[in-house]
């Protein structure tokens, strides 16, 4: 079975700086789908951005980037420039690609704090 | 972009009560409705995955008489709690997809349930 893990309980970075989430997770599969949901203190769950597994290159979503390393199975989130909206829970995710049950793996979660 | 809306966004009630919470596609038809559960300070755990016009699939240790899903059509999936306890409080989130392969699951803004 695939599992998730945010190793990284809460976070804290200073306003306008650089702060990188971890994530690992485990799976046998070769093709699947990895995730960063953001949740606020609203509740909602909000992509923030998606990367293919068969895609070498990492993603990037503006302030958003991540460093897929398929290899070590590791998927970390760096937000540049940091803002207060950033402040929120943070779920990494993965959902399999390879047959019709494609449900979403959560991580626990990594609270962000956002320092002024 | 695609929007799930979820109703009521909050719901308190005496124990032994049903409640039935909607899910919605506004501008969608999604094949697939997911429902999870999250308790405080925790991820989101699935409980169950909702097809149009079939049965729903429930995880493991998901009590399907207690948590009905209907999903009649291809905008809405519904889920009842029946004779709900204070031990059912807690927050309710759906997603839905549009198709399969790499279609991002779309997420409502949660009920939060709270049984007295």
């Amino acid at each position: 079975a695939q599992t998730v893990t945010q190793s990284q309980p809460e976070m804290s970075v200073q306003e306008a700086e650089t702060v990188t989430l971890s994530c690992t997770y485990d799976t046998s599969e070769s093709d699947y789908y990895l995730f960063w949901y953001k949740q606020p203190p609203s509740r909602q769950m909000i992509l923030v951005i998606r990367q293919e597994a068969y895609k070498q290159q990492n993603a990037t979503e503006n302030r958003f980037s991540v460093n897929f390393q398929k290899a070590a199975k590791s998927f970390s989130l760096k937000i540049s420039d940091s803002q207060l909206g950033d402040a929120a829970m943070y779920f990494c995710a993965y959902r399999s690609a390879m047959n019709r049950d494609d449900k979403i793996i959560f991580g626990k979660g990594t609270r962000l704090h956002i320092l002024p | 972009g695609a929007v799930v809306s979820q109703h009521p966004s909050r719901v308190i009630c005496k124990s032994g009560t049903s409640v039935k919470i909607e899910c919605r596609s506004l501008d969608f038809q999604a094949t697939t409705m997911f429902w999870y559960r999250q308790f405080p300070k925790q991820s989101l755990m699935l409980m169950a995955t909702s097809n149009e016009g079939s049965k729903a699939t429930y995880e493991q240790g998901v009590e399907k008489d207690k948590f009905l899903i209907n999903h009649a059509s291809l905008t809405l999936s519904t889920l009842t709690v029946t004779s709900a306890h204070p031990e059912d409080s807690s927050f309710y989130i759906c997603s839905a997809r549009v198709g399969t392969g790499n279609q991002p699951q779309h997420f409502g803004d949660g009920t939060r349930l709270s049984i007295l």
